[in-house]
């Protein structure tokens, strides 16, 4: 079935240490997002590929990047992670036509900071 | 204010119920609506849009009201699976692809 993967979908880690979280789509979506939520939050969007153009939101702080190498896969790297990076990390797709395209998202990342 | 605006809840009502929810929003140029639903823990999945005209998907009812900037959702008979977060979700204009996401409204239905 066509799908949007998240790996890990538990993670922990330590205060300070890199961490990369994966996304992967068969959908073959031009738009891929990634989103945070913490407990009780809306997701609130970091940034956002279209194809190869980067859009990042400007409240994302620059501890959070993103690599996208094709169109399959999207990584969000966190460089120094803290306490307060906690959250549900998630993936979403979706085609760029139309304002009613639905986004299809992933089953997230939990990540954990020690 | 808050782009979207909803009530967090719980709404606990009883199997068989009628339940609605309200959502505001703040940008009167927003182009495309929607409601998602959030299961605990699980990531959001498109429930239903939300057109200008109001539209029905079974026992789900959705409005639109653009003039004072606010949208529903309506819950009849209510299954015990209908348990979940409903998050209002709006798409700003001139944005082909962002959404903003309202908080959520959770609701439990219980036996």
């Amino acid at each position: 079935d066509a799908m949007v993967i998240q790996n890990p979908r538990y993670q922990v880690t330590q205060f300070g240490k890199p961490v990369t979280l994966s996304c992967s789509q068969t959908l073959n979506h031009n738009v891929m997002y990634w989103y945070q939520q913490k407990s009780s939050q809306a997701p609130k969007l970091l940034f956002h590929y279209y194809d190869k153009d980067f859009n990042n939101e400007a409240d994302t702080p620059d501890n959070f990047q993103s690599r996208r190498p094709n169109t399959s896969f999207c990584f969000l790297d966190i460089r120094s992670p803290g306490l307060g990076d906690a959250a549900m990390y998630l993936c979403a797709t979706s085609t760029p036509a139309g304002v009613y395209n639905e986004q299809f998202f992933g089953p997230g990342t939990r990540l954990t900071v020690l | 204010r808050k782009e979207v605006e909803q009530d967090p809840g719980p709404f606990n009502v009883p199997e068989g119920a009628t339940v609605a929810f309200n959502c505001t929003y703040s940008n009167s140029a927003s182009q495309s609506f929607f409601w998602y639903r959030q299961d605990c823990r699980k990531e959001p999945k498109l429930l239903m849009s939300v057109y200008s005209s109001g539209n029905e998907d079974g026992r789900f009812t959705a409005q639109l009201n653009r003039a004072s900037q606010y949208i529903s959702l309506l819950i009849r008979d209510s299954k015990l699976s209908d348990s979940a977060t409903y998050l209002c979700v709006v798409r700003p204009t001139g944005t082909a692809s962002k959404l903003t996401f309202g908080t959520g409204t959770r609701l439990q239905v219980t036996l």
